[in-house]
This record gives structure tokens, sequence and C-alpha cells, in this order.
């Protein structure tokens, strides 16, 4: 069974940067797309990021293009996203999660979750 | 850009069929995906490609589609049951990854 967790979350500042990883165990991780998806507080569910298995396919949600980044390290099976000029709309709680057997890249779905890690921005 | 739409809330009694809906344009070619949400907690996969139930999906989770809708039937519906329900799906290239806004199950 997929186990996901999440790690880096906390209190920055508008403009700040952080780093957020996910540590993958209990399945090939080098073989699954990976993907963040946030949660505002009292809000709803919004894709942030996708990462292919080998990183060749990467891709962004509009509101984070150009600030975020994602990458793999299929060696340690980590997760990781690079959030850049954070703003008060980036709070919430980040997923991390794992695509489902059946998934294509233009035809993914989030199978496995982490409990999510909260990243506040606040001055 | 790709919206799916939900209603908001939708309440039930104890042992009723509760039916929350999805719309989108893209539906007919793209697959529904529904997840629930309890409070707290992480989302969890309940009907994937439309009608799929994952093993530890209790039965009484269905989902359907006709056109531009998809539906997530919850029958007999159990007070645990009470959650944020959100649809999934993608635009028709695939590149726009969506979530509805949610619908809160209230089952009293």
């Amino acid at each position: 069974e997929a186990h996901l967790e999440e790690s880096g979350g906390g209190l920055v500042k508008p403009g700040e940067s952080l780093r957020l990883s996910c540590a993958a165990s209990g399945f090939t991780f080098s073989s699954y797309t990976m993907n963040w998806v946030r949660q505002a507080p009292g809000k709803g569910l919004e894709w942030v990021s996708s990462i292919g298995s080998s990183s060749s396919h990467v891709s962004y949600a509009d509101s984070v293009k150009g600030r975020f980044s994602i990458s793999r390290d299929n060696t340690k099976n980590f997760l990781f996203l690079q959030v850049n000029n954070l703003t008060a709309d980036d709070t919430g709680v980040y997923y991390c999660t794992r695509v489902g057997n059946s998934s294509s890249w233009y035809d993914l779905y989030f199978e496995s979750w982490g409990q999510g890690t909260l990243v506040t921005v606040s001055s | 850009s790709y919206e799916l739409t939900q209603p908001p809330s939708v309440s039930v009694s104890p042992g009723q069929t509760a039916t929350i809906t999805c719309s989108g344009d893209a539906l007919p070619k793209k697959y529904a995906y529904w997840y629930q949400q309890k409070s707290g907690q992480a989302p969890v996969l309940v009907i994937y490609e439309d009608t799929k139930r994952p093993s530890d999906i209790p039965e009484r989770f269905s989902g359907s589609g006709s056109g531009t809708m998809a539906t997530l039937t919850i029958t007999g519906a159990q007070v645990d049951d009470e959650a944020d329900y959100y649809c999934y799906s993608t635009d028709i290239s695939g590149r726009q990854r969506v979530f509805g806004g949610g619908t809160k199950l209230t089952v009293l």
C-alpha cells in the first residue's frame, strides 16, 4: 500500500520561499507520475503540479507557473515542490499524490494521498 | 479555463439515496472521478473512470455518466458518509486538471 508523507510547510512572509518534500514508500516510486494538490482553508481542492516518472514531463497550474518548481529523486523516493514568491493566496494544505495505475499523462487521476503539509503565508 | 460544476450541498436522511452531480463540457469524452473528504482528513478516491469502485470502498457508492454530467450515488446513505465530495476530470486536451467546487453531504 502506498504511503506518502509530506513535510516542509510552515509560516512564511509574503515573497518568501519554501521547499516542500514528500517521502514515498510501499510502491515502486520511479514508475509513477506524482503530483501536488492544494487546499486553501475552507475551500476546495486545486491541482498544482505533476511530474512524470522520469521527470521528462512536468506541468503546472496557471496560478503557480513561474513561481513553483516540481522535482523528484527516484534514488531516494522523494518528491519536492519549490515554492517561491509566496502570496497569501498560496496559503493552504499541500497534498502529495500518486496517480492511479490506469493513468496516462493526459488522463491522470490521484489515487493515493498523503496527509498534507500546511503552508501559511502571512506578514 | 475549464470548469466542473457541482451543487454546494445535498441533504438526505439515513437510509435514503444521495445523488451528487457534476457537469462539465468534456465529460462525454473524459472520465470523471470522485473523492470523499471528511473533516480534517485527506481526500479518498471513491469512484474512478466514471463507474469503477476501489476495492476498499463500500458497494453503496456508485458512479454513472451521461453526456456532460457525471453522478455519484450513495444508496442507503449512512451518517458516516457525511463529508465533502469532489468530482475531478480534465479538459478535452488533458492539460487542465480540474476539481469541481465540492458538495457538502449532510446525512441526518
